[in-house]
């Protein structure tokens, strides 16, 4: 069983307000990612982690920034919320050991900027 | 660079119904294969993997078997419940230190009681 959570769950927001999307995982996971799903359900990396410190851009260009202060927690900042910020974001998590590993995801936060 | 196709949903089945989700990939080198489910709601779990040639993943009645021939990774259940209804994604990992996922768009299954 997979142990990473995300909240809010929910989070309906007015435009130019900084918003905080918290991710946390208690298996020690070096690897952790941040996807944003469109209602179109296509999944988009757009960042990733290999580990304290480390924080890379993924493949979709996004507004959001992150950091990875700590193993466990990979937190992503969006600074002024916009309409077209509004979807549904996943995080998820890999350990660090061999290129097969399951990538872990938690369960979305999903976003309305109004 | 790596890429995923499945088949465009969505699929609506009755229950008990014979269920096939197509998908095939373009890699370099010798990827591992997923197909992860997401119930409404929620996010992705797991549902099966293969790592190399012919494995044949299986869990929860469903099944895909790697076809380096075909480079494919067809999923398929002989007998879908209501409760299967979700969207289906299958995905490669390839040769890269950071086990990033190239997912296909996403087949969204609907069964029919």
């Amino acid at each position: 069983e997979a142990d990473i959570y995300q909240t809010p769950r929910y989070l309906v927001i007015g435009t130019g307000k900084k918003i905080t999307l918290e991710c946390s995982q208690t298996m020690g996971h070096d690897k952790m990612y941040w996807y944003q799903q469109d209602p179109g359900m296509e999944l988009h990396l757009i960042h990733y982690s290999y580990g304290v410190n480390s924080t890379e851009k993924g493949d979709l260009s996004s507004e959001s920034t992150v950091s990875r202060i700590r193993t466990e927690h990979f937190p992503l900042t969006l600074e002024s919320a916009r309409p077209s910020h509004t979807s549904q974001y996943l995080c998820a998590s890999s350990d660090a050991a061999g290129r097969t590993d399951t990538q872990y995801f938690g369960p979305g936060t999903r976003l309305t900027v109004l | 660079g790596n890429s995923v196709t499945q088949m465009e949903g969505p699929v609506t089945l009755s229950e008990e119904a014979f269920l096939t989700i197509n998908c095939t990939y373009t890699a370099t080198g010798y990827p591992s294969l997923f197909w992860y489910v997401q119930y409404p709601g929620e996010g992705l779990q797991l549902l099966l993997k293969a790592t190399k040639a012919d494995d044949k993943g299986s869990n929860k009645g469903f099944e895909a078997t790697y076809r380096k021939e075909t480079t494919s990774f067809h999923l398929e259940k002989g007998s879908v419940q209501v409760s299967d209804s979700a969207v289906y994604f299958c995905a490669l990992s390839g040769n890269n230190a950071g086990n990033m996922l190239t997912f296909g768009g996403g087949t969204r299954l609907m069964v029919k009681p």
